[in-house]
């Protein structure tokens, strides 16, 4: 079975500073991994995936995140925060064979100014 | 950009009562999925439909609910019996291919059962 773990339901930042968000998973195959991001009233927004190949993967609105197998990670960063970043942020992961998107509990992450 | 379009965004029902949640995937897109997001919980998958039949389905999806493709563009869920643990966010999404094709998500149906 698969599962995923975001560490952290809230996360602060500054505006500027560093993003971080953590996503670990766990899966029996080599997953596909994904980040989506939900603003208010809307619908879930894909930001980047994980297939195959590098490891570093490049998303919209300067979003980056990271597969590490012997981690069992992907965490999301984001060198400078904007205010418009601030949403929830989820991470999700599928096997290949089946069809079913499994998520974790999405981190909101909040900006200061 | 193409959408998924849901509606209606909010629905209240009586519980024991039937409900049909509407979704307008994109165009193109082949296979069509329904979520669901009760409040502070992960947003669950329930089911997924490619030509023309359920191609997955979790636990959740029990014999109360039925989806349904009925004309070239909508894509609906139907819950027969609502009951008051059936409140939660909706989601349909659609996707061109299967695995690692990207999903598109509408901005959801907020059901509330009383």
């Amino acid at each position: 079975a698969q599962s995923v773990t975001q560490l952290g339901s809230h996360v602060s930042v500054s505006e500027g500073a560093l993003v971080l968000l953590r996503c670990n998973y766990s899966s029996s195959v080599p997953p596909y991994l994904f980040w989506y991001v939900q603003y208010p009233n809307q619908g879930l927004q894909l930001l980047l995936k994980y297939t195959t190949g590098a490891t570093l993967v490049k998303g919209i609105n300067g979003f980056e995140a990271e597969f590490k197998k012997s981690e069992t990670s992907f965490h999301l960063t984001k060198p400078s925060a904007h205010m418009s970043d601030a949403a929830e942020y989820f991470c999700a992961v599928i096997r290949g064979g089946s069809e079913k998107l499994v998520f974790g509990k999405g981190t909101k992450l909040t900006v200061n100014p | 950009e193409p959408e998924v379009t849901q509606t209606p965004s909010h629905q209240v029902t009586q519980m024991g009562q039937e409900v049909i949640l509407r979704c307008v995937p994109i165009s193109n897109h082949l296979y069509f999925y329904w979520y669901r997001q009760i409040l502070g919980q992960k947003v669950e998958f329930l089911v997924s439909f490619y030509n023309n039949e359920i191609s997955e389905k979790s636990e959740i999806f029990d014999d109360q609910f039925s989806v349904e493709r009925p004309d070239g563009s909508n894509f609906t869920l139907k819950i027969r019996s609502t009951k008051l643990e059936d409140s939660a966010m909706y989601f349909c999404a659609s996707s061109l291919g299967q695995y690692n094709s990207p999903l598109h998500f509408g901005n959801g149906t907020r059901l509330t059962v009383t």
